[in-house]
């Protein structure tokens, strides 16, 4: 059973919408994920947060805006988003090892995105 | 950049038979090297990683994998494949702080 819980498991959505998906994580990992999948492809990395900090942003839309209220939560607030949006929404979460290295990746069952 | 490839789209193999899936890495340094899969429908699950020591890495479910420098290869193996390991599987590399540079996926058929 994965330790990351993400939801909800399935949004549909019209472009002028604004909805939130919600990842939590009960480990005690200090670095949270966003990615972005399509179907049959890898992962696309969209954000990390290291210590409630946003470390990376991969040039992200702004209409995809990452917050991480505390160490356990990590949400992504969508708004005005576009039919090419839609795509299987994986939060991850590692340990921090050092400076920038973590260790595996334990990844949520995925929030599932369709946008009209 | 670090990277690695998935030479197979797709393998297929029946109950019982070896199962290999192939990773060849691209790194300038030591790489670290993970191998993930995901099952229909759901999240990626880490499976085993090499950083450092024996070349032979052993993960879960009864996967292995073998380091080899010098053809820059991370093949993820099992001995007797089951109808359960049907699933996409991914070779990643570390690349960067908190970044993985994944591969394209190899699709796993396997029939009873």
């Amino acid at each position: 059973d994965t330790e990351v819980t993400q939801t909800p498991k399935h949004l549909v959505m019209g472009m002028t919408n604004k909805k939130s998906l919600k990842c939590e994580q009960h480990m005690g990992h200090r670095a949270m994920y966003w990615y972005k999948q399509k179907a049959k492809k890898p992962p696309e990395l969209m954000f990390v947060y290291s210590y409630e900090k946003l470390s990376i942003n991969e040039s992200v839309p702004s209409r995809f805006s990452p917050e991480c209220p505390n160490s356990s939560l990590l949400n992504l607030h969508l708004h005005a988003l576009q039919p090419e949006d839609s795509a299987l929404y994986l939060c991850a979460s590692s340990q921090v090892e050092r400076q920038g290295y973590t260790g595996e990746l334990f990844f949520g069952e995925g929030s599932r995105l369709t946008v009209l | 950049a670090q990277s690695v490839a998935q030479p197979e789209d797709q393998v297929n193999v029946a109950e019982g038979n070896p199962l290999t899936v192939k990773c060849t890495y691209s790194v300038s340094g030591n790489p670290y090297l993970f191998w993930y899969v995901q099952y229909p429908n759901r999240g990626l699950q880490f499976l085993l990683k090499y950083i450092t020591g024996d070349n032979l890495v052993k993960g879960s479910y009864g996967f292995e994998a073998e380091f080899n420098k010098s053809q820059t290869s991370f093949h993820l193996k099992k001995p007797s494949a089951l109808v359960s390991d049907s699933a996409l599987y991914f070779c990643a590399v570390r690349d960067g702080d908190y970044k993985l540079s994944f591969g394209a996926g190899t699709t796993v058929t396997v029939r009873a």
